[in-house]
């Protein structure tokens, strides 16, 4: 039950658009469409992004988009906005009902 | 409106045992997949157990086992977690979460802080 590899930190300004990776194993990333993302901001609990890689729950701004290649996934926010800024964990299913996080990327907007 | 209010976290010594338990509202409870998500001061999140419908499948994280127990009563909209054997590095925020998305969670609690310490 090791934790996927996320950076630990990310920047960009207004605008533009960033890229959060995403690395596991074929137990878990690679192995199936169940890589889901985060958003947390300070002292609030997290709220869901992206699920099953690249949907979007309803009310989530299509400024942010998921996908995957391999044992690597990753979380696109593009037209950066303040609010932003935040930390950000992405999530893997397993095969035997596991879940296991990222241990988090902490986005700046600069 | 759907609601997660988690309560029984606090202050307990090494070896000690907490109950926490999470009150939903807002939905049919018995249909959701359940989880325990904690997040120890400064760090990531940690995913901790979760539970199935009716409580006949639940699973943990390694690091837990044998000392924790995720536990539903449906009756009473209710999600639990009975922590044992409590060590300084369960001290952590432990928010309730709904699994309403294929395979994430979609709405969580504020979080009940438990800290294991002399």
């Amino acid at each position: 039950q090791s934790a996927l590899t996320q950076p630990a930190s990310v920047s960009g300004s207004p605008g533009q658009s960033i890229t959060i990776s995403c690395t596991g194993t074929s137990s878990d990333v690679g192995g199936y469409n169940y890589v889901s993302w985060y958003q947390q901001h300070p002292g609030k609990a997290p709220e869901v992004m992206i699920y099953e890689v690249s949907n979007r729950p309803s009310g989530v701004s299509s400024r942010f988009s998921g996908s995957k290649s391999g044992n690597t996934a990753s979380l696109t926010i593009s037209g950066l906005q303040p609010e932003d800024e935040a930390d950000y964990y992405c999530s893997s299913y397993t095969s035997i009902n596991i879940v296991i996080f990222g241990g988090g990327t902490k986005l700046t907007v600069l | 409106e759907v609601q997660l209010v988690e309560s029984g976290g606090g202050l307990v010594q090494p070896g000690g045992s907490l109950r926490l338990s999470c009150a939903a509202s807002g939905f049919t409870f018995s249909t959701y997949w359940m989880r325990w998500v904690r997040q120890a001061p400064g760090k990531g999140l940690e995913w901790v157990a979760n539970i199935d419908q009716d409580g006949g499948n639940k699973n943990y994280v390694d690091s837990v086992k044998g000392r924790f127990t995720i536990s539903r009563d449906n009756a009473k909209n209710s999600l639990f977690l009975q922590m044992n054997s409590l060590r300084t590095e369960d001290t952590a925020m432990y928010y309730c979460a709904r699994d309403g998305l294929p395979t994430a969670a979609d709405f969580w609690g504020q979080g009940t802080q438990v800290t294991v310490s002399s």
